[in-house]
Order: structure tokens, then C-alpha cells, then sequence
């Protein structure tokens, strides 16, 4: 089954820790992405990638870091620097040819920092 | 800069009531448009899409029309069920190395 898989579910950290967001995939696509969601806020954009060993920050960049050593994988650190770190966190992923446009996502992950 | 407004939630309709989301956009060039649904506690799952102007996505009974002339994409549905309830969000997408640009979604909440 082709899909993007986000684990864990639910997260729960104390405030000062650094936490790592697991996100993979198995569509072979190019680009990965990063959202937050807030309450009333919709999809914010964290980080994306369009190919290995490269990516670019999205709108809410601060507080977070992310790598892509492999395309299949696209991991997000929430720092402590990140003040308001609580929210649904969720991953997406598309391919970049010309005319295929959609993203698909994860299932999210929802983090508490306490 | 690109962005997509969407009509304030919640929005409470007894079942088989006809659905309207609205949703406008404003972007560079030409975008393509979506719709997305997330029921509770679970990612968006595409709902629908039109990659050009009068173009009609339609899926699960649901409809919407890409209107350029009025930079507008609603959603509409002849008669929701409560299985309809969740959040929508309108999306919209310049070309394919961009990220897609979100509403900030509807909450829709159908009551038998």
C-alpha cells in the first residue's frame, strides 16, 4: 500500500526538549512538506523539499529544523526554541511533474509540550 | 502574494440541506484549485480539483466550478449527510514545484 506514514500519533514532551516528527514515504515523490495546524489558523507552512540534501523554509520556519538525506524521508525537529509548540503537526508529499499538482498527506502527528 | 479566502465556519445544516462553501482566491498567473476534507483527528484527503478555468470538479456529490471572471472556486453539495461533517479547506497551487497555498478551512457540521 502506497502512502505516507506519520508516527507517532500522539507526542508528549516537557517544554526544553528537543522532539523529531517522524515522516515517510513510499509514492516515490520529489517534493515533501511540513504544515502546522492551529485551532481557527487552517495549514501553516513549516519547511519543504523538493529533492535530496535540499530544502527551504516556509512560513513559520523558526523554532524548527528538518533534514532530507533520503527521498523517501523528511523528519522535523520541534527545538526548544519554538515557543507555542503544541499543535497538529502533518507531512504531505507530491510529485513534481508537469501537470500532477495535488499534495497527499499523513495522518498527522499531535504534539503536547507541557 | 498568493492566497485563498474562505467563508467563516462553523456551519450547522440539518441533513439533506444543500451546501455552499465559498471560496476566492488571489493569485499570479494561472492556479490550479482544490478541495480538501479532514475529518476528525485525521490528515486532508483530496476532495476535489480544476486545473483550469470552467473547469468542474466533482466527487462524492460534491461539485465545484473554477470561475476566473470571479476568482472563485465553491463548493456546493445538493444534500449533505452527517457523515459529511468535517473541516473543508480550499486550496490553490501556482505550478508544481510551489507548495499549496490553504484557507484557513469551514467547519461544516450536519445534524440528522
Amino acid at each position: 500500500d502506497g502512502g505516507i506514514t506519520q508516527s507517532p500519533k500522539y507526542l508528549f514532551r516537557k517544554e526544553g526538549q528537543n522532539v523529531t516528527l517522524s515522516c515517510e514515504q513510499n509514492l516515490n515523490h520529489d517534493a515533501m512538506y511540513w504544515y502546522r495546524q492551529d485551532p481557527g489558523q487552517g495549514l501553516r507552512l513549516i519547511y519543504y523539499s523538493q529533492i535530496v540534501n535540499d530544502f527551504q523554509k516556509g512560513d513559520i520556519a523558526e523554532g524548527y529544523s528538518v533534514s532530507r538525506e533520503k527521498k523517501e524521508s523528511f523528519p522535523l525537529t520541534v527545538t526548544s526554541a519554538q515557543k507555542n509548540p503544541t499543535a497538529f503537526y502533518l507531512c504531505a508529499s507530491s510529485p513534481l511533474e508537469r501537470g500532477t499538482y495535488e499534495q497527499y498527506f499523513g495522518p498527522g502527528t499531535r504534539l503536547t509540550v507541557t | 502574494g498568493n492566497s485563498v479566502t474562505q467563508m467563516e465556519g462553523p456551519v450547522t445544516l440539518s441533513e439533506e440541506a444543500f451546501l455552499t462553501i465559498n471560496c476566492t482566491y488571489t493569485a499570479t498567473g494561472y492556479p490550479s484549485l482544490f478541495w480538501y476534507v479532514q475529518y476528525p483527528g485525521e490528515g486532508l484527503q483530496l476532495l476535489l480539483k480544476a486545473t483550469k478555468a470552467d473547469d468542474k470538479g466533482s466527487n462524492k456529490g460534491f461539485e465545484a466550478t473554477y470561475r476566473k471572471e470571479t476568482t472563485s472556486f465553491h463548493l456546493e453539495k445538493g444534500s449533505v449527510q452527517v457523515s459529511d461533517s468535517a473541516v473543508y479547506f480550499c486550496a490553490l497551487r501556482v505550478s508544481g514545484n510551489t507548495p499549496l497555498v490553504f484557507g484557513k478551512g469551514t467547519r461544516l457540521s450536519v445534524i440528522a
